[in-house]
């Protein structure tokens, strides 16, 4: 079972202001990753899928890094809105390996009016 | 609206009772998927199916019994729960169980157990 942890647990950021968060993983056998947001009351929907080491894709005012190296990819969201309040996952689909699908534990971020 | 669709949305039942979860994509995919979410724990699968076969069982007890009767269609059957399974149950299907394909999520079944 792969660990994928994702840090820090919860966040709380001012509207207008930036933020980022980091999911962490194996760096071995990497195959592909998924961010996903979860909005209260409604279904996760995925945000990027990231493969490539140095990937950096952008959508809007969010955009994500991968660095498969040293197993990481950051997050981050630039001036906050009340509507970014959400939980962001992380995910490693299977590899065609051993290695199950696996989310990470998420980041649940609050904007602040 | 992903595509993925969930019934009932909310659920109450006893320890004594049988219950289902109902699935169902009309995207074409052939990979589906339970999840749980408790109360500050992070989202745990439960079982996936590829092709209408069974890929996982991530050691759920058998009081969860999922059934797969077609790729369109999911069901979680439900018996002799405990209060802690109290929990969002959600579904979720993707392209292909193997790959990059991201998941589409349906927007889960809230299951109380008294």
């Amino acid at each position: 079972i792969l660990n994928v942890e994702q840090s820090p647990q919860s966040l709380h950021v001012q509207e207008g202001d930036s933020t980022n968060f980091t999911c962490s993983f194996p760096s071995s056998n990497f195959y592909a990753l998924h961010w996903y947001r979860w909005e209260t009351a409604k279904s996760p929907e995925a945000l990027f899928v990231m493969t490539l080491n140095g990937d950096e894709k952008k959508k809007g005012r969010i955009s994500a890094t991968l660095n498969t190296k040293e197993g990481y990819s950051y997050l981050y969201i630039k001036g906050s809105q009340p509507e970014d309040s959400a939980t962001y996952l992380c995910a490693l689909p299977p590899n065609f390996g051993n290695e199950k699908l696996t989310f990470g534990t998420g980041t649940r971020l609050t904007i602040i009016p | 609206e992903t595509g993925v669709t969930q019934t009932p949305r909310h659920l109450v039942m006893g320890m004594t009772n049988k219950k289902s979860l109902k699935c169902e994509q009309h995207l074409g995919h052939n990979a589906m998927y339970w999840y749980k979410q408790s109360a500050k724990k992070p989202l745990e699968l439960m079982f996936v199916y590829s092709l209408e076969e069974r890929v996982e069982n991530n050691s759920v007890p058998s009081r969860f019994s999922p059934e797969c009767p077609n790729s369109s269609h999911l069901f979680l059957h439900l018996h002799t729960l405990q209060p802690e399974d109290s929990a969002l149950y959600l579904c979720a299907s993707s392209q292909d169980y193997w790959g990059q394909n991201i998941q589409y999520f349906g927007a889960g079944t809230r299951l109380s157990v008294l």
